[in-house]
């Protein structure tokens, strides 16, 4: 069955770290994969979106997300994270027709 | 261009109360989705339409139902609610079906609460 996993339910950074959210997914078929940002008690926003080709994907807010097929993840990244940056932080996949499959949430939080 | 909308943003039933949510989405979208947001359990896709006049079941419809009589406004209702409804909701719209290369776009959520 097609399936979206993120691993990590909370994730604690210090402003100005490094940040990597893991996504991993299960699909017949290379799926679109995207990364969505849901701040607290507002809808989702899309950060990033991969189709094919090029497997490093930048996104708004300077995020980035690398596509690795062998080993079946589509991790987000961002090099210094900002305080604005906590938020729960969704990787969805589509494997086409009609339905996205989204992943459980990460909720980052982010320490000054 | 306000986007996608969805009325009202909060809402207290009782156990057998009936309510409509009401989305509407202002990009000429032809595809308009309801999903379900529990704790741990991201989003889930309750009904989905292709179009004015078109509805389709998603993962979990039971309990639901929906209308799209005009291209711009997806509506939910729940006939006789029920505490396992206590959830929020989110409208979604896109341009191309499960969004496609521009992903979907998403309101701000109605937050239920079944009593």
């Amino acid at each position: 069955a097609q399936s979206v996993t993120q691993p990590d339910i909370h994730i604690t950074v210090s402003e100005g770290a490094s940040l990597e959210l893991r996504c991993n997914y299960s699909y017949g078929a290379t799926p679109y994969l995207f990364w969505y940002v849901q701040s607290p008690g507002q809808g989702l926003q899309l950060l990033l979106k991969y189709f094919s080709g090029d497997t490093l994907v930048q996104g708004i807010k300077g995020f980035e997300a690398e596509f690795k097929r062998s080993q079946s993840s589509f991790n987000l990244r961002k090099p210094s994270v900002h305080w604005s940056d906590a938020a729960e932080y969704f990787c969805v996949g589509s494997g086409g027709y009609n339905k996205l499959i989204f992943g459980a949430g990460t909720r980052l939080a982010v320490h000054p | 261009n306000a986007g996608v909308t969805q009325t009202p943003k909060f809402r207290v039933l009782k156990t057998g109360q009936s309510m409509t949510l009401l989305c509407a989405q202002d990009m000429n979208h032809e595809y308009m989705y309801w999903y379900r947001q529990d704790p741990g359990m991201g989003l889930r896709l309750i009904h989905y339409s292709v179009g004015e006049g078109t509805t389709a079941k998603g993962e979990v419809p039971d309990g639901y139902n929906v209308s799209r009589l005009k291209k711009q406004n997806f509506l939910l209702g729940l006939e006789s609610a029920a505490p396992s409804q206590t959830s929020v909701y989110f409208c979604a719209s896109s341009y191309s079906l499960a969004g496609g290369r521009r992903g979907q776009f998403f309101g701000p959520g109605t937050r239920l609460t079944v009593l």
